[in-house]
């Protein structure tokens, strides 16, 4: 598996609060995105971060990689009911963008 | 612009039969993408196109799913037989080979086998 974390992890949190969900990857990656994918719904790209880029930042999103230690990470700013949905990061595969490998994914509940 | 549109949203089929997804990509995009979906195993690549040819037929799907691409406009996967073990969503997704920056998905297609 290209993954450090497999399990589908769960959040819950209040609306307006912070929140950082992270991923970890086994092998070499030259782009990490990150999607969000709501109920009935298929994944939608929010970030898309390169090897070479450390962070990445889209309205209240900020993506972090950190080639090293072979990790990433997503924050959202100020939360909203509407953000909650899976969140996954997916690393390529090479050849092309859509060639990849998905986490597990993290549940994200924001309480009104 | 439409996005990348599947059909049908679901389908229920009883074991054994033959069943044909269908995905219509962003136009103009020539990299197309089949994944299928479930809580056990998450999200899998199928079959990879790339303007209309097949890249990638993913190992493990080959014998019972089939994935064509007969105009760039329209793909198809057809899974023949059914089992149950094939319960899953199936997902389109489409790209721009010379725009490197964003990958589209469908809404998916919810399949049930009985």
């Amino acid at each position: 598996s290209q993954w450090g974390e497999e399990n589908l992890q769960a959040l819950s949190i209040q609306e307006g609060e912070d929140v950082t969900m992270n991923c970890s990857y086994k092998t070499y990656t030259t782009v990490v995105q990150w999607y969000r994918q709501k109920s009935g719904k298929g994944p939608a790209q929010l970030i898309l971060i390169r090897s070479n880029e450390r962070e990445k930042r889209s309205g209240r999103l900020r993506a972090t990689l950190d080639t090293s230690s072979q990790s990433s990470s997503l924050s959202i700013t100020g939360t909203l009911a509407t953000d909650t949905a899976v969140y996954f990061c997916a690393t390529d595969r090479g050849s092309a963008l859509g060639r990849l490998h998905f986490g597990a994914g993290t549940q994200l509940i924001v309480i009104p | 612009d439409a996005g990348v549109t599947q059909t049908p949203r679901h389908e229920v089929a009883e074991k054994g039969q033959t069943i044909i997804l269908k995905c219509e990509p962003v136009s103009g995009h020539n990299d197309l993408f089949w994944y299928r979906q479930t809580k056990i195993q998450g999200l899998e690549l199928l079959s990879y196109f790339r303007s209309k040819s097949l890249m990638e037929d993913g190992g493990a799907f080959k014998d019972r799913f089939k994935a064509e691409m007969l105009n760039s406009s329209f793909s198809t996967l057809k899974i023949q037989p059914t089992e149950p073990k094939d319960s899953a969503v199936y997902l389109c997704a489409s790209s721009l080979e010379t725009k490197n920056t964003e990958v589209f998905f469908g809404k998916g297609t919810r399949l049930t086998v009985v």
